[in-house]
């Protein structure tokens, strides 16, 4: 049984351009939630989602940050116009269900903005 | 201090001692869980434990909840090297999904 699967593992961006990061829960989750974790600190809860749905995004940047969890597919976290302080690593996690199981977690994705 | 805080910052230790962290935190939750980081790396889930549980253990792991006092610690038995890592407890403020990470506690064992 695959865990959770995020590629890249990491990404060089320029200043200004996008970037898209994927990540597929474990199999039979369909509960996916994305953290940023920046040098020396603790993962913040970003983005909550189902299937095809948001059901928290409180803890995202209003501009430049969207996250969508298609029907089919894997969950994509896009940052537009990327600046410096993006650089970060990011994770995401799926359950089997929300809130009182047990959060899996990714490799995370390392970004790095030049 | 903050929701989900690990105490010491960092520990170094002796292959074959034990190892104890320490986590507090603010509010009422449902769940607290420790995990693993090797540097540069994902997550690892160590151990979940509920509110209505003391204790739990999973191999050389041993955790401990104390909701009166909002605190956790995990203890390491017999390190090893390959314990070397970054600890971190996460709690849900409210049985919500969103789990708020410390810091962490960075744990070295020497060979």
């Amino acid at each position: 049984n695959a865990g959770v699967m995020q590629n890249p593992r990491h990404l060089v961006r320029r200043r200004g351009q996008e970037a898209r990061l994927r990540c597929s829960p474990m199999k039979g989750h369909s509960h996916v939630y994305w953290y940023r974790q920046l040098p020396e600190e603790g993962l913040k809860f970003m983005v909550y989602l189902q299937k095809e749905n948001i059901i928290d995004e409180s803890g995202m940047p209003k501009e430049r940050f969207s996250a969508e969890f298609p029907k089919e597919g894997p969950s994509i976290l896009r940052i537009q116009q990327v600046v410096r302080g993006d650089s970060a690593a990011y994770f995401c996690a799926s359950s089997s269900a929300g809130g009182i199981e047990e959060q899996y977690f990714g490799p995370g994705t390392r970004l790095t903005v030049t | 201090s903050q929701q989900g805080e690990e105490d010491p910052q960092a520990l170094s230790i002796q292959e074959g001692e034990n190892a104890t962290m320490n986590c507090s935190y603010k509010t009422s939750i449902n769940n607290l869980q420790w995990y693993r980081q090797n540097s540069g790396r994902g997550l690892v889930h160590l151990i979940l434990i509920r509110s209505n549980e003391r204790e739990k253990h999973s191999g050389r792991l041993r955790v401990t909840l104390d909701t009166s006092k909002k605190s956790s610690s995990l203890l390491i038995t017999a390190s090893r090297a390959a314990d070397t890592a970054s600890y971190f407890c996460a709690t849900d403020p409210s049985g919500t999904y969103k789990y708020i990470f410390g810091t962490g506690t960075r744990l070295k064992v020497l060979a």
